[in-house]
């Protein structure tokens, strides 16, 4: 089975619609993130957790938010999609061993957005 | 504030002939840096991770990487390319003394001809 889980893998929907992307992970780490994804400009982090009480924002957090509902859980929200935000998003984890975190992914949601 | 940059966008090379990935960084600390591997469709997975401990790193699949201080390089090598290697690379800095989330740099992508 998958260490780190998203759904849905893909989702098309509508200027306006709430969208919510959500993600598991059974590698018992305390660390997750959010990033999107877009041709040519690699990854850009939007939202991270260091633990279930600390959220904090990434470089493009602007309309969106985030939920940590328990160590294992964390999801991205997009209140009012836009289609700017069509893109490939990933969850990561991580745990900080020796000084140095590395970071394990999902297999990403491809988010369409009409 | 760290950053990293990828010298090309797009390498291509024939099979059984090495590989040259070229990665720069700058980092107010000492970093730790990464190579990440896509391939179409897929998430992103840990090719290998530099941490101070050595400066040539070995990681999966044969390639390695080697940081160079005085040349703020991290570049990804390979000696003979394989057709499985043809994917997107990523180049990843980490500032652990700030214990931030990841900098991604834009992407090379890898095209191996038979």
């Amino acid at each position: 089975d998958a260490d780190v889980t998203q759904t849905p893998r893909n989702r098309i929907t509508k200027t306006g619609k709430r969208i919510m992307l959500e993600c598991s992970q059974t590698k018992g780490h305390d660390r997750m993130y959010w990033y999107r994804q877009d041709p040519g400009l690699g990854l850009r982090l939007i939202y991270y957790s260091f633990d279930v009480k600390d959220i904090n924002k990434g470089e493009i957090s602007d309309g969106y938010s985030v939920s940590r509902q328990a160590q294992a859980k964390f999801s991205l929200s997009l209140e009012s999609a836009i289609p700017n935000q069509t893109a490939l998003y990933f969850c990561a984890t991580s745990e900080r061993t020796g000084g140095t975190d590395t970071q394990y992914f999902g297999p990403g949601t491809r988010l369409t957005v009409l | 504030a760290q950053s990293v940059t990828q010298l090309d966008s797009h390498v291509s090379v024939s099979e059984g002939t090495p590989v040259l990935l070229r990665c720069n960084y700058s980092s107010s600390y000492s970093p730790s840096l990464f190579w990440y591997v896509q391939h179409p469709n897929k998430g992103l997975q840990l090719l290998l991770k530099y941490t101070s401990a050595a400066t040539l790193v070995k990681g999966i699949n044969g390639f390695e990487a080697e940081f160079k201080k005085s040349e703020t390089s991290f570049h990804l090598t390979k000696p003979s390319a394989h057709m499985s290697d043809a994917a997107e690379y990523f180049c990843v800095v980490s500032d652990d003394q700030a214990g931030t989330a990841l900098i991604f740099g834009k992407g090379t992508t890898l095209s191996v001809s038979s």
